[in-house]
């Protein structure tokens, strides 16, 4: 069975440039979460959808930050006008229950480099 | 504010020296509290949920145990292969009526041949 899928792996960007992350999640995980991971550090949360509906952005660190589930599996996170505190690991996990209560699936994440 | 800590931030361990490592949080109310292992250029990997004082689980060389204040990962006998980054993170609710997920910075463990 395959797991989270996440593309790219790698991505740079100029500074000023929109970049869009896709994750391909577990088919049938009701529940997605985006995640930014610097280095050194633990995850933090940017947002979280149930199915196709985003229930919570509140970790999104601003207005250029945007994420989608339009058919409630496939999710993107978009960027516009990258800086460079952008720079980070972006992951997305998934999980079969209501708000990840079990366990969460992570895929490999997208290390992006704004240069 | 809700936190939640973890040490040491790094350990080494000689191959069968067990050893425990420690997350603790404050949070305004806990829903459960999970560890993960991550791999260098991997994403964690789902190891255990607790949700209660008390409460412990196992899987081969590994013990989570859970207090209201903290939570231990004991690892026995440990071996080469259990070297990585442990993460744990805390779900409690939020304000808004949603849940929050809180992670640590985590504990880099080496364990040498």
């Amino acid at each position: 069975g395959a797991g989270v899928s996440q593309s790219p792996r790698y991505k740079v960007a100029k500074r000023g440039q929109d970049v869009a992350l896709r994750c391909d999640p577990i088919s049938g995980h009701v529940s997605l979460f985006w995640y930014q991971q610097a280095l050194g550090q633990g995850p933090e949360f940017l947002t979280y959808f149930q199915n196709e509906a985003q229930l919570d952005k509140s970790g999104l660190p601003s207005d250029r930050f945007f994420a989608e589930r339009p058919e409630g599996s496939v999710s993107t996170l978009k960027i516009q006008r990258t800086q460079q505190e952008d720079s980070a690991v972006y992951l997305c996990a998934s999980s079969y229950s209501d708000w990840g209560d079990n366990e969460q699936f992570f895929g490999p994440g997208t290390r992006l480099t704004v240069l | 504010e809700d936190q939640v800590t973890q040490s040491p931030e790094a350990l080494r361990l000689q191959e069968g020296e067990s050893s425990s490592l420690n997350c603790s949080y404050t949070v305004s109310g806990l829903r459960g509290l999970f560890w993960y292992r991550q791999d260098p250029g991997k994403g964690p990997e789902f190891l255990f949920t607790l949700y209660s004082a008390g409460e412990e689980k196992e899987k081969e060389r590994l013990k989570a145990t859970l207090t209201k204040k903290e939570s231990f990962l004991h690892i026995t006998a440990p071996k080469p292969e259990d070297s990585a980054t442990y993460l744990c993170a805390v779900q409690s609710p939020a304000t808004s009526g949603t849940y929050k997920y809180i992670f640590g910075t985590g504990t880099r463990l080496k364990v040498l041949a």
